[in-house]
C-alpha cells in the first residue's frame, strides 16, 4: 500500500517571500502521479500542480514549482512571491498508474500555510 | 460547464440513523469518487463508481454504500451512523482514465451526535 507523509503541520510565510512545503511518500510502484492540492476555508479542493513520475523535469505552474526526487521519494512544493490568497491547507497526494488501477488518491495529513501581510 | 455540486451543505444526525449524501458530477465526467475527511486530516478514499458499477473501495465497512445513476450523479449512503462518521464528505468527478484530473465538490459536513 502507498503512504504519503507530511510531517510539518503548520508553516508561516511573509507576503512576497518564498516557502517550501515538504512531502515524502512510500510506494513499490515505478509509475504514478504526485499532486499538490490546496483546500481554502471554503473547503473546495483545488489542484495546484501535478507531476508524472516518469518525467525527470520538475513541474512548474506560474508561482508554484515542485522538487521531485524519485529515488528519495520526496516531493516538495515551492511557492514563490507568496500572496495572501495562498493561505490554505495544502495536501500532497499520490495516484497509481498501474494497469487496471482506479484513480484513487492517497492523501497526506496536510499542512496549514498562513501568510503574514 | 457546471462544476461538481454536493448536497446538502451541512447535516446533523443522531447515532444509529441513516444518511444519504448526493453528488452531481461535472458535465461529461463518468467517474465519481467519494472521500471522507475527518477534522484536521487528509481525505480518505471510500469508493469510486464508473458507469454505475463500483470500481474500487477503500478500508470502509459495508455500512458505507453507494450508487451511481445513468446521468453519472452519485449517492453515498451510510447506515447505523457512529460518532466517528462525523466528517467532511467530498465527491470528485473525472472522465475515466489515469491522465485526467479529478474535480472536487465543496463537500457535505456531517455531524453525528
Amino acid at each position: 500500500a502507498q503512504t504519503v507523509t507530511q510531517s510539518q503541520p503548520e508553516m508561516s510565510v511573509q507576503e512576497a517571500e518564498t516557502v517550501t512545503l515538504s512531502c515524502t511518500y512510500d510506494t513499490s510502484e515505478s509509475d504514478y502521479y504526485l499532486f499538490w492540492y490546496k483546500q481554502p476555508p471554503s473547503r473546495q479542493m483545488i489542484l495546484v500542480i501535478r507531476q508524472e513520475a516518469y518525467k525527470q523535469q520538475n513541474a512548474t505552474e506560474n508561482r508554484f514549482s515542485v522538487n521531485f526526487q524519485k529515488a528519495a521519494k520526496s516531493f516538495s512544493l515551492k511557492i514563490s512571491d507568496s500572496q495572501l490568497g495562498d493561505a490554505a491547507m495544502y495536501f500532497c497526494a499520490y495516484r497509481s498508474r498501474r494497469r487496471g488501477a482506479n484513480s484513487k488518491l492517497t492523501f497526506g495529513k496536510g499542512i496549514t500555510l498562513s501568510v503574514r501581510p | 460547464e457546471t462544476g461538481v455540486t454536493q448536497s446538502p451543505t451541512h447535516l446533523i444526525k443522531t447515532r444509529g440513523q441513516q444518511v444519504t449524501l448526493r453528488c452531481s458530477s461535472q458535465s461529461g465526467h463518468n467517474t465519481v469518487s467519494w472521500y471522507q475527511q475527518a477534522l484536521g486530516q487528509g481525505p480518505q478514499f471510500i469508493f469510486q463508481y464508473y458507469r454505475e458499477e463500483e470500481n474500487g473501495r477503500g478500508n470502509f465497512p459495508p455500512r458505507f454504500s453507494g450508487l451511481q445513476f445513468p446521468n453519472y450523479s452519485s449517492e453515498l449512503n451510510v447506515n447505523a451512523l457512529e460518532l466517528d462518521d462525523s466528517a467532511l464528505y467530498l465527491c470528485a468527478s473525472s472522465p475515466f482514465g489515469d491522465s485526467y484530473e479529478q474535480y472536487f465538490g465543496p463537500g457535505t459536513r456531517l455531524t453525528v451526535t
